[in-house]
């Protein structure tokens, strides 16, 4: 079956625009996580939806972050006013449900460069 | 609070070599631990997980056993391909969470 998707591939914008990405997880996947991964980097976490419950926002960097997600499909991550250290590569992942054991899967990832 | 260390990289061998990929961990509970890889122009899969202590994931030849005396869960292949050219990161969960810490990941490059 189809994967987590993500779009646009790559962004490149000039400093103080507005960004928005896209991320469409596994059809059924409850859960959904957003990462930031810099360059040479590990994985940070941002935020995290499960079904229908308050969004887990204790790793977005500032209030220029934000994201949605309607019920158990769609998200977005809009990253306002960006900076040039708003620049990495944003990675979403989706698991069946949540648990210490889940699996997430990951999609390819969204290379944002803020010239 | 939770957190992983792994051996940074890169690391360099030859095909057939030997592979050990060191990872410890910080975590106030019984976590899940795993071992996702990143091909090249790919996104982040899982290679293997374990559970509870003492169990041994496997896939593709990789192998790491869930050390709780040791907080470790070193990757391990008995011989390894150009195919495995990757990043690889070692994470924790913890029992109850849902936020996946990973370490820096460690890169690996395989000669021919």
């Amino acid at each position: 079956g189809a994967g987590v998707s993500q779009s646009p591939s790559n962004k490149v914008t000039e400093k103080g625009k507005d960004v928005e990405l896209r991320c469409d997880p596994i059809s059924g996947h409850t859960a959904l996580y957003w990462y930031r991964q810099r360059l040479g980097q590990g994985l940070e976490f941002l935020i995290y939806f499960q079904g229908n419950s308050a969004p887990d926002k204790s790793g977005l960097p500032s209030d220029r972050f934000s994201a949605e997600r309607t019920g158990e499909s769609v998200s977005t991550l809009t990253i306002q006013r960006t900076q040039q250290e708003d620049s990495a590569v944003y990675l979403c992942a989706s698991s069946p449900r949540t648990g210490a054991q889940e699996t997430q899967y990951f999609g390819p990832g969204t290379r944002l460069l803020v010239l | 609070g939770n957190s992983v260390t792994q051996m940074e990289g890169p690391v360099t061998l030859s095909e057939e070599a030997f592979l050990t990929i060191n990872c410890t961990y910080t975590a106030t509970g019984y976590p899940s631990l795993f071992w996702y890889v990143q091909y090249p122009g790919e996104g982040l899969q899982l290679l293997l997980k374990a559970t509870k202590a003492d169990d041994k994931g496997s896939n593709k030849g990789f192998e790491a056993t869930y050390r709780k005396e040791t907080t470790s869960f070193h990757l391990e292949k008995g011989s390894v391909q150009v195919s495995d050219s990757a990043v690889y990161f070692c994470a924790l969960r913890n029992t109850g969470g849902f936020k996946t810490i990973f370490g820096a990941g460690t890169r690996l490059f395989v000669k021919a």
